[in-house]
């Protein structure tokens, strides 16, 4: 089975630009996460959707991220414009409706905004 | 006061060692309690997850939680080098709630 896949795996920008990062979940996988994690810290929620649904999204700084799956399958997490804060790995996972507690996590992006 | 409390370590500690994990945790809604570990530049991978108070095993790996103190324990038996990775405890109440996680260092 395959797992969760991320690109791209590195992304250097500058304060004030955009980037967007992308994520194929498992196959079969209702329920698709954004996690943030800044270094040394553990992975704090952005935003959850059940299939193309938004279900939390409480945690999103939304004046300058945003995420979207669409068909809900693949999934894409904008940041506009980024701030030097916004370094951080930026994990998806996902899981199947009935067992939110088993995420399974994508190798992340690594965002260093300077 | 955080939801979730973990020691941060390091931890550094000989192969072959018992080594023990802890999270302490404030909200008593949680209903699952996880422990991923995290190899450097990797994604979390799912260990062991529970439900309510108890032990569960898995081969060199025991969580045990324990509702009534909010307090939650990995235990890992005869240590290897290739344990050598940081160990998130998790809460699910909703959402996953981490820990900031313990990096753990097993020497040969």
């Amino acid at each position: 089975e395959a797992g969760v896949a991320q690109s791209p795996r590195y992304k250097i920008i500058e304060k004030r630009q955009s980037v967007a990062f992308w994520c194929n979940p498992i196959s079969g996988h209702a329920t698709l996460y954004w996690y943030q994690q800044i270094l040394g810290q553990g992975p704090k929620l952005l935003i959850q959707f059940q299939n193309n649904g938004v279900v939390d999204d409480s945690q999103l700084p939304k004046d300058r991220f945003s995420a979207e799956r669409l068909k809900g399958v693949d999934s894409t997490l904008k940041i506009q414009p980024a701030k030097l804060e916004d370094s951080a790995v930026y994990l998806c996972a996902s899981s199947t409706r009935t067992t939110r507690a088993e995420q399974y996590f994508g190798p992340g992006t690594r965002l260093t905004v300077t | 006061q955080k939801e979730v409390e973990q020691d941060p370590g390091p931890l550094s500690v000989p192969e072959g060692a018992i080594v023990s994990l802890n999270c302490t945790y404030s909200n008593s809604a949680f209903q699952y309690f996880m422990w991923y570990r995290q190899y450097s530049r990797k994604g979390p991978e799912l260990l062991m997850y529970t439900y309510s108070s108890g032990n569960k095993e898995d081969g060199r790996f025991t969580a045990q939680v324990d509702k009534s103190s909010k307090y939650i324990s990995l235990f890992i038996r005869d240590s290897q080098p290739s344990d050598s990775a940081t160990y998130l405890c998790a809460m699910e109440g909703g959402k996953l709630i981490f820990g900031q996680g313990t990096e753990l260092s097993v020497k040969p």
